[in-house]
């Protein structure tokens, strides 16, 4: 079936620095996707998303690219804080955009931001 | 309160036995979504609901997973004749329309033994 995938498992980055977290997803008719953050014992918390009518769209210290042609998504985080070290997921639909329903979720990085 | 609460936050129970699960979504949101969290894995969609009926429960695995929504604000997940391998945290979300942004709650972490 279709799914969504993590390069990465772990990724360990300095404070201060970017981090970039990667995604490959299979499912060609996927036309939205979302970035979650994910702390010990919550619940994944939105960070951003795209259509994929647009290749990037930024937010506060966020940046979220999608090539299409590749079935590639990625997250950067500027100036990476202490506070982001969680667990990102990267999740699709194929069911329109800014819809919650049926997501589909990859197995998540774990983001360690060092001292 | 002023996100989506459930509880309880964990539940040990026996195999063969019921479980419900309880989520109070934010005041106001019509859309509300279970999903299921294996450990080390992303969250798995289960559940559906816009106001009172499961518009979509697709991700249910069979027929001893079961939600109701009696009154279009808390919903209830129900699990018959519990397994080991239904081990997960089980999450709700809730969203004021379907095409905006979902918020999750902790999740009930349910461990069948």
């Amino acid at each position: 079936g279709e799914s969504v995938g993590l390069h990465l498992p772990t990724l360990s980055v300095q404070e201060g620095d970017n981090s970039i977290i990667n995604c490959a997803y299979s499912n060609s008719a996927s036309d939205y996707f979302i970035w979650y953050k994910q702390e010990s014992g919550k619940g994944p918390q939105f960070i951003i998303d795209i259509r994929s009518n647009m290749d990037k769209r930024q937010g506060q210290r966020v940046t979220v690219l999608l090539n299409k042609t590749v079935k590639h998504l990625s997250l950067q985080i500027a100036a990476t804080q202490p506070g982001d070290s969680a667990v990102y997921f990267c999740a699709e639909s194929s069911l329109g955009s800014g819809s919650a329903r049926q997501l589909t979720f990859g197995s998540g990085t774990q983001l360690t931001v060092l001292p | 309160g002023a996100g989506v609460s459930q509880t309880p936050s964990n539940k040990v129970t026996e195999k063969g036995k019921y479980v419900e699960l309880r989520c109070d979504p934010i005041s106001g949101h019509t859309a509300l979504y279970w999903y299921r969290q294996s450990l080390g894995q992303g969250p798995e969609f289960l559940i559906y609901f816009q106001g009172t009926g499961a518009a979509d429960d697709s991700g249910l695995p069979n027929d001893r997973f079961f939600a109701v929504r009696p009154e279009g604000s808390v919903s209830t997940l129900k699990i018959q004749r519990t397994e080991r391998g239904d081990s997960a945290v089980y999450l709700c979300a809730s969203s004021s329309r379907q095409n905006t942004e979902a918020f999750f709650g902790q999740g009930t972490r349910l461990t069948v033994v």
